[in-house]
């Protein structure tokens, strides 16, 4: 299985921050990446999809970068409605893995 | 829009079947793949398995020999059995549609239900 590895695992920002989490694959993948948001007590939210395409009313803010085995999802300046957890996830081969989360908190 | 709803019991007890129902709303079940996907309390996210209405479902290898997705078309309603539980399956359980775009199915989850929580305690 492909296995996905988020750093860092946590971070502390400022409202308008800029914050970049990174997920690595142990095996190229192409484009074949996700990102997802989410809130405590709630399912997850579908930010970005194929490494770099913004789903539709996510704010631009958001952005993924990446292919093969490197990606990130970079927020341009952090909100307060933006402090989550969010999770990578690649589709490139069965069976379907996520990375193990970020949480990113206010400092 | 498209909804999804997950239902069953709460509370299982060790060594007995776990099972939940989601039911979808705003869109054929006919038309997608839908996944199970769930989050052990303070863990991260884990996929148990997709299917189609029709075919063999796709099974985490880590879960395979215990689990079975199901699809009704007649309730629009998919369903997980999870067999032989112990503690270690205590979590959130999300259903969830994989995304079809331009007539192709790529296997990430594009619609979540808001999740249901399973315990396994005697």
């Amino acid at each position: 299985a492909i296995q996905l590895t988020q750093s860092p695992s946590s971070l502390s920002a400022s409202v308008g921050d800029r914050v970049t989490i990174a997920c690595r694959a142990t095996q190229d993948i192409s484009g074949a990446l996700v990102w997802y948001q989410q809130k405590p007590g709630k399912a997850p939210k579908l930010l970005i999809y194929d490494a770099s395409n913004l789903e539709t009313g996510v704010p631009s803010r958001f952005s993924g970068s990446g292919s093969g085995t490197h990606f990130n999802i970079t927020i341009s300046s952090l909100q307060p409605e933006d402090f989550a957890t969010y999770y990578c996830q690649q589709f490139y081969s069965s069976p379907l893995t996520f990375g193990g989360g970020t949480k990113v908190e206010i400092k | 829009q498209v909804q999804l709803q997950e239902s069953g019991p709460g509370l299982v007890k060790p060594s007995e079947t776990l099972s939940l129902t989601c039911s979808v709303s705003g869109a054929s079940i006919s038309s997608y793949y839908w996944s199970w996907i769930r989050q052990p309390p303070g863990k991260g996210l884990e996929w148990i398995g997709y299917m189609y209405h029709i075919g063999t479902p796709n099974y985490n290898p880590s879960l395979r020999s215990r689990i079975t997705i199901s699809v009704d078309t007649s309730k629009n309603q998919f369903s997980l059995r999870l067999s032989s539980v112990t503690a270690a399956d205590t979590a959130v359980y999300y259903c969830a549609r994989i995304s079809l775009e331009y007539g192709h199915y790529y296997y990430y989850m594009d619609v979540w239900g808001k999740g249901t929580t399973v315990t396994v305690s005697s």
